[in-house]
């Protein structure tokens, strides 16, 4: 039971170029989240899924998108990346039900540079 | 627009010390005030959680105080021990259909001196 797992864990871009970061869990989870951690800002949410087919932008949804191939995966893209998208991605994802419980279970992180 | 405010920014504590960690939040729609627990180059873990119904909660050393009316919440961590060195988010978030968006503070480095 691997959890939530993310590749690649490190990776360098110039302005301009693309790329996508992958996540998937093995929890059998609904809801599945992309943040970014910046110094002095905390984590901040990107992009949503609560379910499988569904999307929903967060507090930072510019200059990315996302696609929830299916329960199990969540990718985030940068279609031209800025250096102000240099950061910590992480991916994590939960189960909402009616009880107290709204764990949210996250991933290693990607650290992603752009130059 | 920092939704839910943390201080201090970081914290040194003796080892047997008692470390405090306080957040504030405006939305009275927030319903569950979780916090994290991050180690250097991991992702964070929830440590313990309340909602806005109890005033405390308790879980081993760590114990969360709850202000409904102050829009206040605290973390504390009896007897802290270098182990206990990490950084610490809270966290808020309201009920929607299907997913808790969480809202982070800006974090709080607590640093025990054995």
């Amino acid at each position: 039971n691997a959890g939530v797992t993310q590749t690649p864990k490190f990776q360098v871009l110039k302005t301009g170029q693309s790329m996508t970061l992958q996540c998937a869990q093995d929890m059998n989870h609904n809801s599945m989240y992309w943040y970014r951690q910046d110094p002095g800002m905390g984590l901040r949410l990107i992009y949503y899924s609560a379910s499988e087919g569904t999307t929903d932008k967060g507090e930072v949804p510019n200059g990315y998108n996302v696609s929830r191939l299916n329960k199990r995966e969540f990718s985030l893209r940068l279609e031209s990346a800025a250096p102000s998208q240099t950061s910590v991605y992480f991916c994590a994802s939960s189960e909402v039900d009616s009880g107290f419980t709204d764990t949210q279970y996250f991933g290693p992180g990607t650290r992603l540079t752009v130059l | 627009q920092q939704q839910v405010k943390q201080s201090p920014q970081s914290l040194i504590v003796q080892k047997g010390g008692i470390s405090i960690i306080n957040c504030a939040y405006e939305n009275t729609a927030f319903d569950y005030f979780p916090w994290y627990q991050q180690f250097p180059g991991k992702g964070p873990a929830l440590l313990i959680a309340i909602r806005p119904d109890v005033s405390e909660k308790k879980e081993g050393r760590f114990t969360i105080s709850f202000n409904k009316s102050a829009k206040q919440f605290s973390l504390h961590i009896m007897d802290s021990q270098p182990g206990d060195s990490a950084t610490y988010f809270c966290a808020a978030s309201m009920r929607q259909t299907g997913a808790n968006n969480l809202f982070f503070g800006t974090g709080t480095r607590l640093t025990v001196i054995p």
